[in-house]
């Protein structure tokens, strides 16, 4: 079962910060923080991940809580492309775990 | 660099035949993993190879199994085919060390 809970749905005006968050209370020390996105129907795409530090690169932000329970995927200036669903998921590197187990997601509608 | 590659893109069967559908990982990357994608059922992980073998395996019957060839690139087939298994079939490829998995565009398979 997926670790992660995320709100079904969440709105953002183009050209405005998006914030999804993401629960994952029961993370445990090895386990990462991955975030995809998939665009109607296309095969995921691979954004940002973190294990305890904030990472930033040239798509968005992560930040991650000090008790690792909870994170936030920052899209600084959201464009209509940028409308998908949004995947927050844990993840171990070794093991039965390290397959990537996807929730419902949040699904960003960027309005113009 | 290429992606990841899948054919056939798209693929209509009727039920009880078999199907087999193909992945070509980016290159250098020697694991390939398995997805089903279903409106009921989200994203599920069928099976992950890695150096000809397989690593690890979702909860999924024994009509799914796949293989691995020395090139890295992976085939999944599907045995007696039921009209459930209509579904995007995702494949996702990673580099050791780095474990980010990367997906194709997905084999879209109808089974009448």
């Amino acid at each position: 079962d997926a670790k992660t809970t995320q709100p079904p749905s969440m709105d953002c005006a183009e050209g405005r910060a998006a914030n999804l968050p993401c629960n994952h209370s029961t993370i445990s020390g090895n386990e990462y923080v991955y975030w995809y996105r998939q665009i109607h129907s296309q095969g995921p795409q691979y954004i940002i991940h973190g294990l305890k530090n904030n990472e930033t690169n040239e798509m968005a932000s992560l930040i991650i809580t000090e008790d690792r329970k909870s994170s936030t995927l920052i899209l600084p200036h959201a464009t209509l492309r940028d409308t998908a669903v949004y995947y927050c998921i844990v993840r171990a590197l070794s093991g039965s775990a390290r397959q990537l187990t996807f929730g419902s997601g949040t699904q960003l509608t960027v309005l113009p | 660099k290429a992606g990841v590659t899948q054919t056939p893109r798209y693929l209509i069967k009727t039920r009880g035949q078999q199907v087999t559908l193909s992945c070509s990982p980016i290159s250098g990357h020697r694991s390939v993993s398995w997805y089903q994608q279903t409106p009921g059922q989200g994203l599920q992980f069928l099976f992950e190879y890695f150096s000809e073998t397989q690593r690890n395996k979702g909860n999924f019957p024994g009509r799914f199994s796949g293989r691995q060839f020395s090139n890295s690139r992976s085939e999944m087939n599907v045995s007696t085919l039921e009209l459930g298994d209509s579904a995007l079939y995702l494949c996702a490829s990673s580099a050791p060390g780095l474990e980010t998995q990367y997906f194709g565009p997905g084999t879209r398979l109808l089974v009448l």
